[in-house]
């Protein structure tokens, strides 16, 4: 059982590069979200989706973009690599509620934009 | 919307000792609370959540959380720590309304010595 699995690990750009960093899951879940980390700010939504076809944006979306064709799949695209956008981005996913199993995070894209 | 604050953002400890971590929110809805654990290099993992009930939650790892609703705090408390606890510790909040939706803290670094 694999869990929530990041490709790739690491990735350098140029600005003005675009971009897809992968998510994919494999415990049928169905929420999905992307967050970014930065130091000193924590965590911070991106994207999220709660089912196949859904998404919607979170705290921090411009310059990103997502779609949710499978369950399992939630890649996050980068369409014009700026250095603001250097950070670690977690994908995450759930059942559905946090009432229900923890959210589980993959481990995370190390991005630089140059 | 909610926030959190992380009131500290560096927690020197030596091993066995006791370690408090503070963690404070605003809300004008209910709310859920957790607290997660990173490791270095590693995604983040649940070490407790508050749904509701007993204000006073038990987690993994020997740690335990108290809510109070009051002073809108959910302090992470660890009697006793080890090297192993060496980590940034996330605390989250989410609306009982939009239970998938996160909002986490800034961030404490937890640094064990010897």
């Amino acid at each position: 059982n694999a869990g929530v699995t990041q490709t790739p690990k690491f990735q350098v750009l140029k600005t003005g590069q675009s971009m897809t960093l992968q998510c994919a899951q494999d415990m049928n879940h169905e929420y999905m979200s992307w967050y970014r980390q930065d130091p000193g700010m924590g965590l911070r939504l991106i994207h999220y989706s709660v089912g196949a076809g859904i998404t919607d944006q979170g705290e921090v979306p411009n310059g990103y973009n997502v779609s949710r064709s499978t369950t399992e799949d939630f890649p996050l695209r980068l369409l014009s690599a700026a250095p603001s956008q250097t950070s670690v981005y977690f994908c995450a996913s759930s059942q559905g509620s946090v009432l229900g199993p923890p959210l589980h995070f993959g481990n995370g894209t190390r991005l630089t934009v140059t | 919307a909610q926030s959190v604050t992380q009131l500290d953002s560096q927690v020197p400890v030596f091993e066995e000792a006791p370690v408090e971590l503070r963690c404070n929110y605003s809300s004008s809805v209910s709310v859920y609370l957790f607290w997660y654990v990173q490791y270095p290099n590693q995604g983040l993992q649940l070490l407790l959540k508050y749904l509701s009930g007993s204000t006073l939650v038990k987690g993994i790892n020997g740690f335990e959380a108290e809510f109070n609703k009051s002073q809108t705090s959910f302090h992470l408390r660890k009697p006793s720590v080890h090297i192993s606890d060496t980590a940034e510790y996330f605390c989250a909040v989410s609306e009982v309304s939009n239970d998938y939706k996160l909002s986490f803290g800034a961030g404490t670094t937890v640094t064990v010595r010897a």
